[in-house]
Protein backbone atom coordinates (compact mmCIF):
# COMPACT_ATOMS: atom_id res chain seq x y z
CA UNK A 1 0.00 0.00 0.00
CA UNK A 2 0.88 3.37 -0.41
CA UNK A 3 3.71 4.91 2.46
CA UNK A 4 4.78 8.40 3.61
CA UNK A 5 7.99 8.13 5.08
CA UNK A 6 8.02 10.62 7.87
CA UNK A 7 11.65 11.51 9.60
CA UNK A 8 12.97 12.30 11.92
CA UNK A 9 10.60 10.60 14.51
CA UNK A 10 11.68 12.77 17.30
CA UNK A 11 14.14 15.37 17.31
CA UNK A 12 14.96 17.93 20.20
CA UNK A 13 16.48 20.95 19.00
CA UNK A 14 17.79 23.87 20.87
CA UNK A 15 16.22 26.95 20.63
CA UNK A 16 17.45 29.34 17.77
CA UNK A 17 18.60 26.48 15.82
CA UNK A 18 16.20 24.84 12.56
CA UNK A 19 14.95 21.96 12.32
CA UNK A 20 14.41 19.98 8.86
CA UNK A 21 11.04 17.46 8.70
CA UNK A 22 10.87 15.49 5.50
CA UNK A 23 8.10 13.54 3.94
CA UNK A 24 8.91 11.34 1.45
CA UNK A 25 6.02 9.13 -0.69
CA UNK A 26 7.92 5.79 -1.20
CA UNK A 27 5.04 4.00 -3.85
CA UNK A 28 3.36 7.12 -5.51
CA UNK A 29 3.81 10.23 -6.52
CA UNK A 30 2.34 12.96 -4.17
CA UNK A 31 1.75 16.28 -6.19
CA UNK A 32 0.11 17.91 -2.94
CA UNK A 33 1.34 17.33 0.91
CA UNK A 34 -0.62 18.43 3.40
CA UNK A 35 1.35 20.01 6.92
CA UNK A 36 -0.13 19.68 9.81
CA UNK A 37 0.36 20.74 13.62
CA UNK A 38 -0.99 18.80 16.48
CA UNK A 39 -0.46 19.70 20.19
CA UNK A 40 -1.04 17.32 23.41
CA UNK A 41 -4.65 16.03 22.91
CA UNK A 42 -5.72 18.11 20.28
CA UNK A 43 -6.50 17.88 17.08
CA UNK A 44 -4.84 17.77 13.61
CA UNK A 45 -4.37 21.79 12.61
CA UNK A 46 -3.32 22.84 9.13
CA UNK A 47 -0.39 24.65 8.64
CA UNK A 48 0.36 25.00 5.03
CA UNK A 49 -0.12 23.06 1.84
CA UNK A 50 2.38 22.37 -1.08
CA UNK A 51 1.99 21.71 -4.56
CA UNK A 52 5.14 19.95 -6.39
CA UNK A 53 6.91 22.61 -8.12
CA UNK A 54 4.98 26.18 -6.61
CA UNK A 55 5.46 28.00 -3.61
CA UNK A 56 2.79 26.62 -0.97
CA UNK A 57 -0.17 27.86 0.61
CA UNK A 58 -0.20 29.19 4.21
CA UNK A 59 -3.09 29.16 6.46
CA UNK A 60 -3.93 32.18 8.28
CA UNK A 61 -1.82 32.86 11.26
CA UNK A 62 1.19 31.10 10.29
CA UNK A 63 4.21 32.66 9.67
CA UNK A 64 5.09 31.47 6.14
CA UNK A 65 8.93 33.08 7.12
CA UNK A 66 9.20 31.12 10.14
CA UNK A 67 7.83 27.51 8.60
CA UNK A 68 9.52 26.86 5.19
CA UNK A 69 7.48 24.31 3.01
CA UNK A 70 9.51 22.74 -0.07
CA UNK A 71 8.13 20.41 -2.23
CA UNK A 72 10.87 20.21 -4.83
CA UNK A 73 10.04 16.83 -6.29
CA UNK A 74 6.70 14.60 -6.56
CA UNK A 75 8.32 12.57 -3.60
CA UNK A 76 9.57 15.00 -1.69
CA UNK A 77 8.39 17.20 0.77
CA UNK A 78 10.10 19.01 3.61
CA UNK A 79 9.33 21.35 6.46
CA UNK A 80 11.84 23.67 8.27
CA UNK A 81 11.13 25.14 11.01
CA UNK A 82 13.54 28.44 11.70
CA UNK A 83 14.59 29.68 14.67
CA UNK A 84 12.81 27.40 16.70
CA UNK A 85 11.79 28.66 19.79
CA UNK A 86 9.75 26.28 22.82
CA UNK A 87 6.46 27.39 21.85
CA UNK A 88 7.12 25.49 18.46
CA UNK A 89 7.35 22.18 20.14
CA UNK A 90 4.72 20.26 19.19
CA UNK A 91 3.73 17.15 17.46
CA UNK A 92 4.08 17.45 13.05
CA UNK A 93 2.22 15.62 10.88
CA UNK A 94 2.48 15.25 7.05
CA UNK A 95 -0.19 13.78 4.66
CA UNK A 96 0.09 13.18 0.87
CA UNK A 97 -2.69 13.46 -1.26
CA UNK A 98 -2.70 10.47 -3.59
CA UNK A 99 -4.22 10.73 -7.51
CA UNK A 100 -6.36 7.75 -6.51
CA UNK A 101 -7.33 6.77 -3.27
CA UNK A 102 -7.49 9.63 -0.35
CA UNK A 103 -4.84 10.42 1.93
CA UNK A 104 -1.71 8.95 3.44
CA UNK A 105 -0.27 10.12 6.59
CA UNK A 106 3.21 10.06 7.71
CA UNK A 107 4.31 9.04 11.22
CA UNK A 108 5.01 12.10 12.57
CA UNK A 109 7.59 14.14 14.07
CA UNK A 110 7.46 14.90 17.96
CA UNK A 111 9.53 18.69 18.27
CA UNK A 112 10.84 19.57 21.36
CA UNK A 113 12.67 23.18 21.60
CA UNK A 114 14.65 23.62 24.51
CA UNK B 1 -15.40 28.32 5.97
CA UNK B 2 -16.28 24.46 6.80
CA UNK B 3 -16.35 23.54 10.52
CA UNK B 4 -16.41 20.36 12.23
CA UNK B 5 -17.78 19.27 15.90
CA UNK B 6 -17.17 16.44 17.33
CA UNK B 7 -19.06 16.67 21.32
CA UNK B 8 -17.81 14.11 22.90
CA UNK B 9 -14.38 14.66 24.22
CA UNK B 10 -14.20 11.17 25.55
CA UNK B 11 -16.24 8.05 25.60
CA UNK B 12 -15.89 4.19 26.85
CA UNK B 13 -17.57 0.58 25.94
CA UNK B 14 -17.64 -2.68 27.16
CA UNK B 15 -15.44 -5.02 25.30
CA UNK B 16 -17.65 -6.47 22.53
CA UNK B 17 -20.05 -4.15 22.94
CA UNK B 18 -21.54 -0.99 19.87
CA UNK B 19 -20.59 2.71 20.60
CA UNK B 20 -21.49 5.56 18.52
CA UNK B 21 -19.24 8.64 18.27
CA UNK B 22 -21.34 11.81 16.99
CA UNK B 23 -19.96 14.24 14.42
CA UNK B 24 -22.19 17.20 12.99
CA UNK B 25 -20.43 19.48 10.68
CA UNK B 26 -21.20 22.81 9.02
CA UNK B 27 -20.90 23.49 4.93
CA UNK B 28 -22.70 25.12 2.30
CA UNK B 29 -21.32 23.03 -0.51
CA UNK B 30 -23.76 19.96 -1.72
CA UNK B 31 -20.56 17.65 -2.69
CA UNK B 32 -17.80 17.11 -0.24
CA UNK B 33 -16.33 13.72 1.03
CA UNK B 34 -16.52 12.71 5.25
CA UNK B 35 -14.28 10.90 7.13
CA UNK B 36 -13.26 8.79 10.68
CA UNK B 37 -9.63 8.67 11.25
CA UNK B 38 -8.47 6.53 14.26
CA UNK B 39 -5.26 7.54 16.20
CA UNK B 40 -3.70 5.37 18.20
CA UNK B 41 -1.21 5.76 20.87
CA UNK B 42 1.53 5.38 18.05
CA UNK B 43 -0.34 8.62 16.90
CA UNK B 44 -0.32 6.95 12.99
CA UNK B 45 -3.44 8.62 11.52
CA UNK B 46 -5.59 5.33 9.67
CA UNK B 47 -8.00 5.63 7.76
CA UNK B 48 -11.71 4.31 9.56
CA UNK B 49 -13.85 4.76 7.13
CA UNK B 50 -15.48 7.62 4.06
CA UNK B 51 -18.46 8.82 2.77
CA UNK B 52 -18.93 10.74 -0.61
CA UNK B 53 -21.94 12.68 0.60
CA UNK B 54 -23.66 12.27 -2.83
CA UNK B 55 -24.43 8.67 -1.62
CA UNK B 56 -27.48 8.14 0.02
CA UNK B 57 -26.40 4.52 1.10
CA UNK B 58 -24.33 4.67 4.50
CA UNK B 59 -20.57 3.41 4.16
CA UNK B 60 -20.07 -0.03 6.10
CA UNK B 61 -15.97 -1.18 6.52
CA UNK B 62 -16.15 -4.54 8.55
CA UNK B 63 -17.63 -3.60 12.54
CA UNK B 64 -17.88 0.12 11.23
CA UNK B 65 -20.82 1.54 10.01
CA UNK B 66 -21.56 5.61 9.92
CA UNK B 67 -25.42 6.86 10.02
CA UNK B 68 -24.57 9.97 7.50
CA UNK B 69 -27.53 12.34 7.78
CA UNK B 70 -26.72 15.45 4.96
CA UNK B 71 -29.99 17.13 5.91
CA UNK B 72 -29.29 17.36 9.62
CA UNK B 73 -25.41 17.43 8.59
CA UNK B 74 -24.39 14.54 10.94
CA UNK B 75 -22.10 12.03 10.36
CA UNK B 76 -21.76 9.50 13.42
CA UNK B 77 -19.82 6.45 13.42
CA UNK B 78 -21.12 2.86 14.82
CA UNK B 79 -18.49 0.51 16.27
CA UNK B 80 -19.96 -2.94 16.57
CA UNK B 81 -18.61 -5.57 18.54
CA UNK B 82 -16.11 -3.49 20.09
CA UNK B 83 -12.08 -4.51 20.53
CA UNK B 84 -9.33 -3.64 22.70
CA UNK B 85 -7.40 -2.45 19.41
CA UNK B 86 -10.32 0.06 19.26
CA UNK B 87 -8.75 2.38 21.60
CA UNK B 88 -7.89 5.21 20.15
CA UNK B 89 -8.56 9.40 19.61
CA UNK B 90 -11.34 9.17 16.80
CA UNK B 91 -11.47 12.33 14.60
CA UNK B 92 -14.21 13.02 12.13
CA UNK B 93 -12.94 15.15 8.80
CA UNK B 94 -14.37 17.26 6.48
CA UNK B 95 -13.05 17.22 2.64
CA UNK B 96 -14.55 20.00 0.08
CA UNK B 97 -15.39 18.03 -3.58
CA UNK B 98 -13.86 21.23 -5.14
CA UNK B 99 -10.60 20.57 -7.40
CA UNK B 100 -7.88 22.51 -5.46
CA UNK B 101 -9.58 23.00 -1.90
CA UNK B 102 -8.83 19.42 -1.17
CA UNK B 103 -7.38 19.94 2.73
CA UNK B 104 -8.99 17.86 5.36
CA UNK B 105 -11.04 19.90 8.61
CA UNK B 106 -10.85 17.96 11.24
CA UNK B 107 -13.38 17.66 14.37
CA UNK B 108 -11.50 18.10 18.13
CA UNK B 109 -11.92 14.38 18.30
CA UNK B 110 -13.50 11.50 20.71
CA UNK B 111 -11.27 9.35 22.55
CA UNK B 112 -12.70 6.39 22.80
CA UNK B 113 -11.93 3.73 25.75
CA UNK B 114 -12.40 -0.26 25.45
CA UNK B 115 -12.91 -2.11 28.89
CA UNK B 116 -12.07 -5.56 29.19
Amino acid sequence: GAVVSQHPSRVICKSGTSVKIECRSLDFQATTMFWYRQFPKQSLMLMATSNEGSKATYEQGVEKDKFLINHASLTLSTLTVTSAHPEDSSFYICSAKRLVGGYTFGSGTRLTVV
Amino acid sequence: AQTVTQSQPEMSVQEAETVTLSCTYDTSESDYYLFWYKQPPSRQMILVIRQEAYKQQNATENRFSVNFQKAAKSFSLKISDSQLGDAAMYFCAYRSENFGNEKLTFGTGTRLTIIP
